[in-house]
């Protein structure tokens, strides 16, 4: 079965530094999604993109926060400053076609510490 | 009028008992209710969901009853298993836009055998 695959598992940067999040979405899925989920709360909604454009975006992604997709595969979310408070799990989503647009499957995760 | 409001927070049931969870939403614009069940460490896993046509959906051990008028859906499982320990959100997603999903609060659910 097709998934959503995430590199690195856990990340573990210094205050600061610029970090970057990589995903594979499922290969014929056209619309693809950030969440983050801070240790014990709730999943939270950071962009959502579609045709190389953001579609929506939350006021958590401000100028800090980034999204490309820089091949035919791969969607990557990029920190370029991280804080303290960007520690959580980030996780990528992804959905088809307008059909099943609505059905998002989300990858493992990344782990990212910041210290 | 963004949020979606899920209790309890945490439940334990009993290995064949009825899990029961709730949520209420404000936004009419919501028009895609899903459920996510997720593991320690893993990601977020798409369980069943519902469209405000209809009042109940049910997907084996899983049902989700749905009341427009008061705004509330409920996830229903059937059976409960200690294999169904897990955390359950619930979420919402609005009509239009970038299919954003709003989730609640999460429930921590423990079957006990």
């Amino acid at each position: 079965e097709p998934e959503v695959t995430q590199t690195p598992s856990h990340q573990v940067t210094q205050m600061g530094q610029e970090v970057i999040l990589r995903c594979v979405p499922i290969s014929n899925h056209l619309y693809f999604y950030w969440y983050r989920q801070i240790l014990g709360q709730k999943v939270e909604f950071l962009v959502s993109f579609y045709n190389n454009e953001i579609s929506e975006k939350s006021e958590i992604f401000d100028d800090q926060f980034s999204v490309e997709r820089p091949d035919g595969s791969n969607f990557t979310l990029k920190i370029r400053s991280t804080k303290l408070e960007d520690s959580a799990m980030y996780f990528c989503a992804s959905s088809g076609l307008s059909g099943s647009k609505e059905t998002q499957y989300f990858g493992p995760g990344t782990r990212l510490l910041v210290l | 009028q963004q949020q979606v409001k899920q209790s309890p927070q945490s439940l334990i049931v009993q290995k064949g008992g009825i899990s029961i969870i709730n949520c209420a939403y404000e936004n009419t614009a919501f028009d895609y209710f899903p459920w996510y069940q997720q593991f320690p460490g893993k990601g977020p896993a798409l369980l069943i969901a519902i469209r405000p046509d209809v009042s109940e959906k049910k997907e084996g051990r899983f049902t989700i009853s749905f009341n427009k008028s008061a705004k509330q859906f409920s996830l229903h499982i059937m059976d409960s298993q200690p294999g169904d320990s897990a955390t359950y959100f619930c979420a919402a997603r609005k009509t239009g836009g970038g299919n954003k999903l709003t989730f609640g609060t999460g429930t921590q659910l423990k079957v006990e055998l």
